[in-house]
């Protein structure tokens, strides 16, 4: 069965790090296409990251220079790194899997909650 | 980048049958996908590349895009529909980016 868990999230001041963990199982996440998708308190799903089975990696404009997206093939696991962060960064962050590269996301995490204040 | 318009709301009386549009420049050259999240829960893929249904999701449910707008239908409305759905594309004009529309609340009268 595939499985996706995020963790964590948290409470994290302005200006702050924090890396997400997106732990996979069923399936293999270094041969898939894997994105991270958020959700703002009350408001509709933005995308944010994508890293291809070739490695390449592409992020929205409102987090490129300030995200940085990876995986660890021993660990089966998707990353978030996030830096410089910033109120309008508060939101739930899922990981979602892109099973056919064609640019939907079939499998989806339950997500985690990162709250950006001081 | 690519924009894509949903209206904020829909309502649809039990029986009925709902059509939330989602508008985009051109859009029926693009590959549409809806999803459905209800309070608390994650998205749920309803409908991938316009108009297939993933395994489990009820025929009701199909989809359709030509021109400037793509639309999620669903036939014979129950209760358990009530939810919001986001139509999504992948830009790759000018990026690698995936695209969501700003979500469509669907009541059930």
């Amino acid at each position: 069965e595939v499985q996706l868990v995020e963790s964590g999230g948290g409470l994290i001041q302005p200006g702050g790090s924090l890396r997400l963990s997106c732990a996979a199982s069923g399936f293999t996440v270094s041969s898939n296409y894997m994105n991270w998708v958020r959700q703002a308190p009350g408001k509709g799903l933005e995308w944010v990251s994508v890293i291809y089975n070739s490695g390449n990696t592409y992020y929205a404009d409102s987090v490129k220079g300030r995200v940085t997206v990876s995986r660890d093939k021993s660990k089966n696991t998707l990353y978030l790194q996030m830096n410089s962060l910033r109120a309008e960064d508060t939101a739930v962050y899922y990981c979602a899997r892109d099973t056919t590269a064609a640019g939907f996301f079939d499998n989806w995490g339950q997500g985690t909650l990162v709250t950006v204040s001081s | 980048s690519y924009v894509l318009t949903q209206s904020p709301s829909v309502s649809v009386a039990p029986g009925k049958t709902a059509r939330i549009p989602c508008g985009g420049n051109n859009i029926g050259s693009k590959g549409v996908h809806w999803y459905q999240q209800k309070p608390g829960q994650a998205p749920v893929l309803v409908i991938y590349n316009d108009s297939d249904r993933p395994s489990g999701i009820p025929e009701r449910f199909s989809g359709s895009n030509s021109g400037n707008t793509a639309t999620l239908t669903i036939s014979r409305v129950e209760a358990g529909d009530e939810a919001d759905y986001y139509c999504q594309v992948w830009d790759t004009d000018t990026d690698h980016q995936g695209v969501f529309g700003g979500g469509t609340k669907l009541t059930v009268l």
